[in-house]
């Protein structure tokens, strides 16, 4: 059974900082990784994904590896700003196709950025 | 472009209620569906998913249950809320391959 855990469970931090948030999953049969951003009481919002086949993704300010054999990914989030605060979510899919589509999800990282 | 949206947003119950929350997607044809729950201090859970109309598969025996009644309409039952019913409902879609889209949630509280 898949695991998916996310540390640190919160973090602060002032503003402009770059930080590193964690993921690992105790099974490296992976199709994908995606990264999400809830903000409270909201939706996810899709961030970055990244296939099994790729090391790493960005968009703008954010970059995000994956190391598949050994289980871990990092989400780099550079310049961080108080708009950044928000619950950050790691999500692993097993493969394509039928059964394969499930995300097993983190339980997410707090992050708040202060001004 | 693709919306998808979920009603009521919030919404309390009595222990013992019937439940029906709805899920629609606008924009796309034949998307995959999915219901998750996320409760307080743990992650999303995934409950059902459909990869088209009348085709659920669930993934948590529980005491809730879904439909597919027309192609972009998902909607999650119960007859008889438990307390441990209570938290926040996640409908999302996927045009059948990667990355999955949420919608705003609805919140349940079971008293």
């Amino acid at each position: 059974k898949q695991e998916v855990t996310q540390i640190p469970a919160a973090l602060s931090v002032p503003e402009g900082e770059n930080l590193v948030l964690n993921c690992s999953f105790t099974d490296s049969a992976i199709y994908n990784l995606q990264w999400f951003r809830q903000d409270p009481g909201k939706g996810l919002t899709s961030l970055l994904l990244i296939q099994s086949s790729q090391r790493e993704q960005t968009s703008g300010r954010l970059n995000a590896s994956l190391d598949k054999s050994s289980g871990r990914s990092t989400l780099y989030i550079a310049a961080s700003q108080p708009g950044d605060s928000a619950t950050y979510l790691c999500a692993v899919r097993k493969g394509s196709g039928g059964s394969n589509y499930k995300l097993t999800f983190g339980k997410g990282t707090l992050l708040t950025v202060n001004p | 472009s693709q919306t998808i949206h979920q009603w009521p947003a919030t919404l309390v119950q009595p222990v013992g209620s019937p439940l029906s929350l709805e899920c629609t997607v606008e924009g796309t044809s034949n998307p995959n569906l999915y219901w998750y729950r996320q409760a307080a201090g743990r992650g999303l859970q995934l409950l059902f998913y459909s990869v088209g109309i009348g085709q659920i598969s669930s993934e948590v025996p529980q005491n809730l249950s879904a439909s597919r009644p027309q192609d972009r309409q998902f909607i999650l039952s119960s007859k008889k809320l438990l307390l441990s019913d209570s938290g926040f409902y996640l409908c999302a879609w996927s045009p059948g391959g990667d990355t999955q889209y949420f919608g705003p949630g609805t919140r349940l509280t079971v008293l």
